[in-house]
């Protein structure tokens, strides 16, 4: 059974600093992994997905890297802004269950709780 | 926005009485995904279909819920007598077949059982 995990749950730092996200899963047979953001009562938006394949990924200030045998993900977010302040989720697509062949789901993290003081 | 969406945005209801949302994937998107999200938690898997057909169903998903997708294309989720512990995010989400794996989320419905 897939278990993602993400620490610390909360997170404040000043306008400027580049920083570090991490996500821990369990069970390294993943298709992707993907991180979201989420605003407070808001869906989730897409930031980056990393294949099983790749070990890194870059948008803009954003740039995850996937290292699937140590079960680990890291979202860097260089030059942190106010606007950056959401919560950052981790979710790794695999299979949904032992019986259920090519069917597949998201496992999610409980979050890292950003805030980016000005 | 994504172009999954979902309606209603937000529903309030008293315990017991029945709900059912909807969700409307992107149009070439087979695969469709239904997940819920209580405060403070990550979203969790409810259920899964490939066109009309559901293939997967979590534990989660209690017999006072049911999903149907009838010709592959909107979705909608019922419950039956809610409870105040139903009260959540509901979140669907959309992808093609193969290529990516990508889901794509709509903005959510929120649940609040009085």
């Amino acid at each position: 059974k897939q278990e993602v995990t993400q620490i610390p749950a909360a997170l404040s730092v000043p306008e400027g600093e580049n920083l570090v996200l991490n996500c821990s899963f369990t069970d390294s047979a993943i298709y992707n992994l993907q991180w979201f953001r989420q605003d407070p009562g808001k869906g989730l938006t897409s930031l980056l997905l990393i294949q099983s394949s790749q070990r890194e990924q870059t948008s803009g200030r954003l740039n995850a890297s996937l290292d699937k045998s140590s079960g680990r993900s890291t979202l860097y977010i260089a030059a942190s802004q106010p606007g950056d302040s959401a919560t950052y989720l981790c979710a790794a697509h695999s299979r949904a269950s032992r019986e259920s062949g090519a069917n597949s789901k998201l496992t999610f993290g409980k979050g890292i709780t950003l805030s980016v003081r000005p | 926005d994504t172009g999954v969406s979902q309606n209603p945005r937000h529903k309030i209801t008293k315990r017991g009485q029945n709900v059912t949302f909807r969700c409307d994937p992107i149009s070439e998107h087979n695969r469709l995904y239904w997940y819920r999200q209580t405060l403070g938690q990550g979203p969790e898997f409810l259920t899964y279909f490939q066109n009309e057909a559901q293939l997967e169903k979590s534990r989660l998903l209690s017999d006072r819920f049911s999903a149907e997708r009838p010709k592959g294309s909107f979705s909608t989720l019922e419950i039956q007598r809610t409870e105040q512990g139903d009260s959540a995010m509901y979140l669907c989400a959309s992808r093609p077949g193969g290529g990516t794996y990508e889901q794509y989320f709509g903005p959510g419905t929120r649940l609040t059982v009085t």
